[in-house]
């Protein structure tokens, strides 16, 4: 059963501190990403990476970094948390889009994680 | 830019009935497009996925179509069940690689 794990539900973090969310996917995808939502504003693209090493912002990357030294793992960073930061966050990963021609099971499909509720106060 | 468009935000149906949940995108130049479930306080799960060169996919009740020329995917869901109440958002994959979202639908399936 495919999976995408991220390391924390539920976070309760102080303004100024550092915040490391973990997501960790088992179906060697090459792509992962990191979204938060929040209501009325449904899911905005943070940063995504599509290789090891490799990351691209989103639209709305300022205030978080992010890490891929590992091809399952992606950590989302907050530097200095601030109480706008408050929302869900969600990883996903997925294959290429262009791998699914001709591979079977290589579709472009996207699973996202449980999700990781911040609160910064 | 890509922007995705999800009507009604809200429907509230029966049980029993055929519903459809409409999804347009204004960029026709589209990889693929995906539609997903999420459960509340929950993350999303995928239901179907819809390569740029087809032009549905069913699985189940459900029912996904593409029509890429008008810029509009619409999912259809037969005989609804309560345990169909969620809300359901739809997505398309571009070429820089990510997906663009709908904001949703927020699905009620009365007993």
């Amino acid at each position: 059963d495919v999976k995408v794990t991220q390391s924390s539900r539920y976070l309760v973090k102080r303004t100024g501190e550092k915040v490391f969310l973990e997501c960790v996917q088992d179906m060697d995808h090459e792509n992962m990403f990191w979204y938060r939502q929040d209501p009325g504003l449904g899911l905005r693209l943070i940063y995504f990476s599509y290789d090891v090493k490799m990351k691209e912002k989103g639209d709305i990357p300022e205030g978080y970094s992010v890490s891929r030294e590992k091809k399952e793992r992606f950590s989302l960073i907050l530097e200095s948390a601030s109480t706008n930061q408050t929302s869900m966050y969600l990883c996903a990963s997925s294959h290429n889009w262009g791998l699914y021609s001709g591979l079977a099971g290589r579709t472009g499909e996207l699973f996202f994680g449980e999700g990781s509720r911040l609160t910064v106060l | 830019k890509q922007e995705v468009t999800q009507i009604p935000a809200a429907l509230s149906v029966p049980e029993g009935e055929n519903l459809v949940l409409n999804c347009s995108f204004t960029d026709s130049a589209i990889y693929n497009l995906q539609w997903f479930r999420q459960d509340p306080g929950k993350g999303l799960t995928s239901l179907l996925l819809i390569q740029s060169s087809q032009r549905e996919q069913t699985s189940g009740r459900l029912n996904a179509s593409l029509d890429k020329s008008s810029g509009r995917s619409t999912l259809y869901i037969a005989a609804s069940q309560p345990g169909d109440s969620a809300t359901y958002l739809c997505a398309v994959g571009g070429s820089q690689g990510n997906l663009i979202f709908g904001k949703g639908t927020k699905l009620s399936v009365k007993p």
